[in-house]
Formats: structure tokens, C-alpha cells, sequence
């Protein structure tokens, strides 16, 4: 595609309920990225896939926080049982192999946890 | 601990008017320094990347500039426009540890460009 896209754009729920994020990377692209940007903060990582290597899931705040990504491309992030702190806008990325590459963003999905 | 400071947290300027933002940090061992633009409601664009031996890039009417030495970055907007209204990004990289959690963010510079 012409770029990241993501999905939902934006994502209202109650506190406790699991969410499912999307990410369409741009095609070609091997790495993928995820952060989260709260407001009034930096983008904070959260997780990265290269290929078929295992992701740096070190950015991940807590046990509740899953992602993955099926066949090199789509990823999905899911955060169970949601919490008010989870309330952010979730960017994810792609780039080229290599991370010193040009990373390539999404417009992000806003969520709200009531 | 890797750190990017950035000021002025926000700016208001006139249209026309040229600006700069500043960008300080922390991060060892240095690989690479990039400003971001992210407009309202989008994701962050890149506008310039610098490496330890550069000490200015333009894009346009954007211009970066790097001092290694004291580790600070600027980025200079000539002419503003109002489409230059967003949140310039600093966003810094260590050397390539084999993780992209050795990106480090600042958490940006509002600008305004009024009429």
C-alpha cells in the first residue's frame, strides 16, 4: 500500500475489556514497529518484529500487553482487561531490514478506557 | 540513562517568521539523530537524519544541525508557513545494539504558526 495504516482509528471501551489494534505495514517492509504516545509524552516503545526472528518484546509494560504478526505482514496488538493508564494513542511503524532505517509511521489509533 | 530534551515545549510565531527549535541529549554511544513532523491526529514524518560526522542537513526550508561535541541538535524554520503548525519530534538512536528499544524520543515542540 502507499503507507502504514491502521485500524481502528479511534477505539472507545470499558475498563476491563480486551482490544484488538491493527497495523497493515507497508508492503515490502520487514520490521515493524510499536509504540505508545500518552499525552504530553515521548513515543514510548513498546514492541518490534524483524522477519521470521523472534520480537524484542521489551517495551511491553506489562503481561497484559500481546502482540503478534501473522505471515510477515499484518500485526495485531492486543491489551487484555484494559485499565485507564492504557488510555493513549498507539503508533505503529515499519521500515526497511535494519532499524537504523527509516522508520514509517501509521496514523496511529487513539484509545480511550472508560 | 539515555535522555532527549527538547524546548521550547511550545512556540507561537507569525507567519513569515523563522523559528528554532532545540534539541538536547544524552544517548551513548551516538549513531543517529532524526527530527520528526507529526501533525494533528497523524503519524510522525521525517524530516532530517544526521550521523556523527554531518553537521547540517536541509530539507527544504528546514534545516538541522548537529554538534556532536556538546550533543545538541536545532532545527530551523525559514519562512514558516501555517502547514508548519505540528510537533517537531527529536528522536535519537544508539548505536545499532540489535534493539529498537535503543530509540530515544523527546516529547516534542508544539509550534503555531499564526496569521
Amino acid at each position: 500500500g502507499a503507507g502504514v495504516s491502521q485500524s481502528p482509528s479511534n477505539k472507545v471501551t470499558e475498563k476491563g475489556k480486551d482490544v484488538e489494534l491493527r497495523c497493515d505495514p507497508i508492503s515490502g517492509h520487514t520490521a515493524l514497529y510499536w509504540y505508545r504516545q500518552s499525552l504530553g509524552q515521548g513515543l514510548e516503545f513498546l514492541i518490534y518484529f524483524q522477519g521470521n526472528s523472534a520480537p524484542d518484546k521489551s517495551g511491553l509494560p506489562s503481561d497484559r500487553f500481546s502482540a503478534e504478526r501473522t505471515g510477515g505482514s499484518v500485526s495485531t496488538l492486543t491489551i487484555q482487561r484494559t485499565q485507564q493508564e492504557d488510555s493513549a494513542v498507539y503508533l505503529c511503524a515499519s521500515s526497511l531490514a535494519g532499524k537504523s532505517n527509516e522508520q514509517f509511521f501509521g496514523p496511529g489509533t487513539r484509545l480511550t478506557v472508560l | 540513562k539515555n535522555q532527549v530534551e527538547q524546548s521550547p515545549q511550545s512556540l507561537i510565531i507569525l507567519e513569515g517568521k523563522n523559528c528554532t527549535l532545540q534539541c538536547n541529549y544524552t544517548v551513548s554511544p551516538f549513531s543517529n539523530l532524526r527530527w520528526y513532523k507529526q501533525d494533528t491526529g497523524r503519524g510522525p514524518v521525517s524530516l532530517t537524519i544526521m550521523t556523527f560526522s554531518e553537521n547540517t542537513k536541509s530539507n527544504g526550508r528546514y534545516t538541522a544541525t548537529l554538534d556532536a561535541d556538546t550533543k545538541q541538535s536545532s532545527l530551523h524554520i525559514t519562512a514558516s508557513q501555517l502547514s508548519d503548525s505540528a510537533s517537531y519530534i527529536c528522536v535519537v538512536s544508539a548505536s545499532n545494539t540489535g534493539t529498537a528499544s535503543k530509540l530515544t524520543f523527546g516529547t516534542g515542540t508544539r509550534l503555531q504558526v499564526t496569521l
